[in-house]
């Protein structure tokens, strides 16, 4: 079965200290993995995106790296900021034409404290 | 701002009633997508459609309704929902839905409505 696995389910850190949330997933076949941040009421944005042939990948004081080979990928979030508190989601997508084809995992919810 | 617009922000419904939800994305964008977030579960995927044609129907019990007229707009139409169809609603576009599954493209999400069936 297709899954994505995220922990840890919550986070809480000081702010201008760096974290790591992690994905596992076992979707097959692969196609590219992205993590989306979601912010209390809106909507995902994405902030990164990994095909099979990229292990890192930065925006900013994002950096996503992918493993293809262990099926794992980590965000690591540098010098944290107030503003980074959100929901961090990251999304598989298994390929095969089919739209519908994202597995989604249910997000690691990180607070930044002062 | 995503350029892709929700309304309403918020949704109190009783289960006998019929509403709509309406999506607009202003980014020329070919492919729209309706998803259902609950607490504590995964974004659940609920239509595809691409250029105005429904392609993915995730098996969406059929009090709601989508309707796409043209590429710009979106609408899910609710009828007789259950207390636990509360949750948040979201609506997203990309440039096509090919570009999403090989890498080349990137959904936007619309800020959600957040429904609540009483």
């Amino acid at each position: 079965k297709n899954q994505v696995e995220q922990s840890p389910q919550s986070l809480i850190i000081l702010e201008g200290k760096n974290c790591t949330l992690q994905c596992n997933y076992t979707v097959s076949p692969f196609s590219n993995l992205r993590w989306y941040k979601q912010d209390t009421g809106r909507g995902p944005v994405s902030l990164t995106i990994m095909t099979f042939s990229e292990n890192t990948k930065s925006n900013g004081r994002y950096t996503a790296t992918l493993d293809a080979d262990t099926k794992q990928s980590s965000l690591h979030i540098t010098a944290s900021q107030l503003s980074d508190s959100a929901s961090y989601i990251c999304v598989v997508s298994g390929g095969g034409g089919s739209q519908g084809n994202l597995i989604f995992g249910k997000g690691t919810k990180l607070s930044v404290k002062p | 701002e995503t350029g892709v617009t929700q309304t309403p922000r918020h949704l109190v419904m009783g289960m006998t009633n019929k509403k709509s939800l309406k999506c607009e994305q202003h980014l020329g964008h070919n492919a729209m997508y309706w998803y259902k977030q609950s607490a504590k579960k995964p974004l659940e995927l609920m239509f595809v459609y691409n250029f105005k044609e429904q392609t993915e129907n995730n098996s969406v019990p059929s009090r709601f309704s989508p309707e796409c007229p043209n590429s710009s707009h979106l609408f899910l139409h609710l009828h007789t929902l259950q207390p636990e169809d509360s949750a948040l609603y979201l609506c997203a576009s990309s440039q096509e839905g090919a570009g999403v599954h090989s890498g080349t493209d990137t959904q936007y999400f619309g800020p959600g409505t957040r429904l609540t069936v009483l």
